[in-house]
């Protein structure tokens, strides 16, 4: 089946540990993308990557990470840098940048 | 800056009713706009996406339609049933980034 997979589906986090999300696509879509979704607000995008070995930053990229070294693979480090990093975060893909965009079943981070 | 406005935050409706969700956004230069469906706890479920030259598009009982010259769209649900109960978000794709700006989403309850 053709799909996005995130891993875990939960993580728990200590103050000023670094933790790392996999998201992986086996759609051949060449765009990735990272969001955060906290309660009452809409989704705000972390960073995103058109090709594999390039990404740019998003609105809110302050503490986090990424890499790009194969199609399939966006992984996000959520640094200790990161003040606030408890939330729910979504991994999405698209054939290109200007077209529909599919999410992800996320992963929800609580720092204990 | 594009900002997307979704109102109500909440509505809750009888099973059979047809029924009306809006999302207004600022910048009308858009490249294409895309209905979501969020269950808690879950990731996003394209529902409908709407080229800028088109008028609307149907899924099933779904059905979208865009006037990008107001900056509204609505997504409309014929004879609603409990399985529609869900968070519906809608969603622009917009600028030189072709940056996803996501309004915080309507919470729709079907009562049977």
């Amino acid at each position: 089946d053709g799909g996005i997979t995130q891993s875990p589906k939960y993580l728990f986090r200590k103050e000023g540990q670094n933790v790392t999300l996999s998201c992986e696509q086996n759609l051949n879509h060449d765009a990735m993308y990272w969001y955060r979704q906290d309660p009452g607000q809409g989704l705000r995008l972390i960073y995103y990557s058109q090709i594999v070995n390039d990404f740019q930053k998003g609105d809110i990229a302050e503490g986090y990470s990424v890499s790009r070294e194969k199609k399939e693979s966006f992984p996000l480090t959520v640094t200790s840098a990161q003040k606030n990093p408890t939330a729910f975060y979504l991994c999405a893909s698209s054939r290109d940048r200007l077209v529909e965009q599919f999410f992800g079943p996320g992963t929800r981070l609580t720092v204990l | 800056k594009q900002e997307v406005t979704q109102i109500p935050a909440a509505l809750s409706v009888p099973e059979g009713e047809n029924l009306v969700l809006n999302c207004s956004f600022t910048d009308s230069a858009i490249y294409n706009l895309q209905w979501f469906r969020q269950d808690p706890g879950k990731g996003l479920t394209s529902l409908l996406l709407i080229q800028s030259s088109q008028r609307e598009q149907t899924s099933g009982r779904l059905n979208a339609s865009l006037d990008k010259s107001s900056g509204r769209s609505t997504l409309y649900i014929a004879a609603s049933q409990p399985g529609d109960s869900a968070t519906y978000l809608c969603a622009v794709l917009t600028g030189a980034n072709s940056k996803l700006t996501f309004g915080k989403g309507i919470t729709l309850s079907v009562r049977p």
